[in-house]
């Protein structure tokens, strides 16, 4: 069973830094493309970033493009997702989710979230 | 950036009930579409993928379809396991992949 476990999430104020880590476990992690989707309170799904399984290519939404950076370790099959010059609106919490198929493939499973809350 | 229109926002429905939401694409997607069931303080699960394809372990109340560029989630009779928010995605565009607005089904 694939099982995905978000970590280091927290507070932390504006303009801030935070790193989110992703531990997978049950799957040949290289061989999945793997994303992080956030959720503010109260809202929608939002898709925040991708990458590849080979780390190579990354894509971003425009919110977060150039101040978020997502990034893996095939060797502890640990994805990252990097977050500066934090914002308000970027309080949420953030799920790692694996990709089926690819980059166009349905998104399954996802880890259980950590809450990332920007504020003074 | 491809727009996913979901409705209704939120409904009210008894068990036993049809339920029907809908997704509308605002471009083509070619049946790129995936819908997720969530319930409150747990991640999304996935349910459908591909428009109407089942995943394992959902039970066949949840069925897929396609029209156009109008996508539709049924739940054939509605189970009180199934009170949750329901979200579409598409993923026929990687950048930037997109959700509809999700649709609280309230008993």
């Amino acid at each position: 069973e694939v099982q995905l476990v978000e970590s280091g999430g927290g507070l932390v104020q504006p303009g801030g830094s935070l790193r989110l880590s992703c531990a997978a476990s049950g799957l040949i992690f290289s061989s999945y493309a793997m994303t992080w989707v956030r959720q503010a309170p109260g809202k929608g799904l939002e898709w925040v970033s991708s990458i590849i399984g080979s780390g190579s290519d990354t894509y971003y939404a425009e919110s977060v493009k150039g101040r978020f950076t997502i990034s893996r370790d095939n060797s502890n099959s640990t994805l990252y997702l990097l977050m500066n010059s934090l914002r308000v609106d970027d309080t949420a919490i953030y799920y790692c989710a694996k990709f089926t198929l690819g980059l166009r493939g349905h998104i399954d499973p996802w880890g259980q979230g950590t809450l990332v809350t920007v504020s003074s | 950036d491809i727009q996913m229109t979901q409705s209704p926002s939120s409904l009210s429905a008894s068990v036993g009930d049809r339920v029907t939401i809908t997704c509308r694409a605002s471009q083509t997607i070619n049946m790129y579409l995936n819908w997720y069931q969530q319930k409150p303080g747990k991640a999304p699960r996935l349910l459908i993928s591909a428009a109407s394809t089942l995943q394992s372990g959902v039970p066949s109340r949840f069925s897929g379809s396609r029209s156009g560029t109008d996508y539709t989630l049924t739940i054939s009779s509605l189970q009180p396991d199934d009170f949750a928010t329901y979200f579409c995605q598409q993923s026929y565009s990687i950048l930037p992949l997109t959700f509809g607005g999700g649709t609280k089904v309230e008993l």
